[in-house]
Parts: C-alpha cells; sequence; structure tokens
C-alpha cells in the first residue's frame, strides 16, 4: 500500500521569503512522487513529478522539489514567494504500472502569501 | 492540444437521484481516472480504465459506477445520491506515469 502524509495543512510565508512544503510517502515499491497545485474552484496542475531519474526535480513556477529516499521525502521549494502562489498544493504518489496508475493524494497544504 | 474536459461544470441533485457525469481525456490517452475531492480534502481514487476495461476501484460503495467508450471519453454514474457525494469530482487521462486533471463536476446534493 502507499500513503502520503502532508505537514502543515496551513503554510504562511512573507512575499519573497523561501517556501517549503513538506512531503513524507510510504511505498513497497519504488515510488513515482508529484506534487499537484489547485487554485480556488479550479482542477490540480501538475507541477512536477519524479519517476526515478534525476533526484532534484524543477518544474513549473520556480519550484522543485527533491527525492530523498533515505528520509522518504519529497518536499517542494521555491526560493522566492509570490503573491500568484497561493492555493492548495497537493503531494501525491503512485507507481510504474501502465494501464494502472491510481494516486494516492495527501491531505492538501493550503499557501498563504503575506504581502 | 484541448486538455481534459468535464460536464457539466456545476450540478445540484437531490437525495436519493441519480447523476452521469462525463469526461473527455486528452487526444492519444487511453486511460481514464476518476477521482472524488471534498472539501477541505485531497482527492480519493475511485475508477481507472484503460481500454474500456475497469483497472482499478477505490473503496466506493456500488452506487458509484463508470465505463468507458470506445472513443476513450467516460461516464462516472452516481445512483441514489446521499449529502454526503457532494464534492468535486475529478477526470483525469493519462498516457504512462502522468495523469492530467480536468477541471472537475462540482456536485452539491440537496
Amino acid at each position: 500500500a502507499q500513503s502520503v502524509t502532508q505537514l502543515g495543512s496551513h503554510v504562511s510565508v512573507s512575499e519573497g521569503a523561501l517556501v517549503l512544503l513538506r512531503c513524507n510517502y510510504s511505498s513497497s515499491v519504488p515510488p513515482y512522487l508529484f506534487w499537484y497545485v489547485q487554485y480556488p474552484n479550479q482542477g490540480l496542475q501538475l507541477l512536477l513529478k519524479y519517476t526515478s531519474a534525476a533526484t532534484l526535480v524543477k518544474g513549473i513556477n520556480g519550484f522543485e522539489a527533491e527525492f530523498k529516499k533515505s528520509e522518504t521525502s519529497f518536499h517542494l521549494t521555491k526560493p522566492s514567494a509570490h503573491m500568484s502562489d497561493a492555493a492548495e498544493y497537493f503531494c501525491a504518489v503512485g507507481r510504474s504500472n501502465f494501464g494502472n496508475e491510481k494516486l494516492t493524494f495527501g491531505t492538501g497544504t493550503r499557501l498563504t502569501i503575506i504581502p | 492540444d484541448a486538455g481534459v474536459t468535464q460536464s457539466p461544470t456545476h450540478l445540484i441533485k437531490t437525495r436519493g437521484q441519480h447523476v452521469t457525469l462525463r469526461c473527455s481525456p486528452i487526444s492519444g490517452h487511453k486511460s481514464v481516472s476518476w477521482y472524488q475531492q471534498v472539501l477541505g480534502q485531497g482527492p480519493q481514487f475511485i475508477f481507472q480504465y484503460y481500454e474500456k476495461e475497469e483497472r482499478g476501484r477505490g473503496n466506493f460503495p456500488d452506487r458509484f459506477s463508470a465505463r468507458q467508450f470506445p472513443n476513450y471519453s467516460s461516464e462516472l454514474n452516481v445512483n441514489a445520491l446521499l449529502l454526503g457525494d457532494s464534492a468535486l469530482y475529478l477526470c483525469a487521462s493519462s498516457y504512462g506515469e502522468t495523469q492530467y486533471f480536468g477541471p472537475g463536476t462540482r456536485l452539491l446534493v440537496l
């Protein structure tokens, strides 16, 4: 079974400050890991993904995440927060099995940017 | 290219009624998955279909059913609606390990 834990349901940072959203996973097989962002009243947009290649993954909008197997973590970071980053962020774990790509999501972290 | 599309965008039903939600995947994607997102929570997996066959089912009652058509579009059906079925229903299509989500259908059950 696979699971994801997102530490901190709400995170507030000042505009221009570092963004750090935490995600820890559990998986009995090598995982695929994803970060999605959800703006109010919208669907999910893929930010970035880890699929067993480079452990440091760069995504859209200046976000990046580092896969650390020893810590079972996949934390999301952005060096300088922008007002437009305010949204809900979801970490998800899946597996490499073509035609069977069920994702298990965390409970989400709401990011607030303080002007 | 067009992304995943879903219809309708919003829906209001009363308890006991039936609802059908529709999804069109990205062109070339043969896999469609359905998720339920209750307010304040992460999406929960309901079904996955690949090449018109059910490949996975989440922990949802038999009131929930789905199917996939030859053009890879999909329908999610929910019978005997309960208040707790109120949620955002998300459809995702995939070709490989990455799922791309549509804007969702927001269902309110009164």
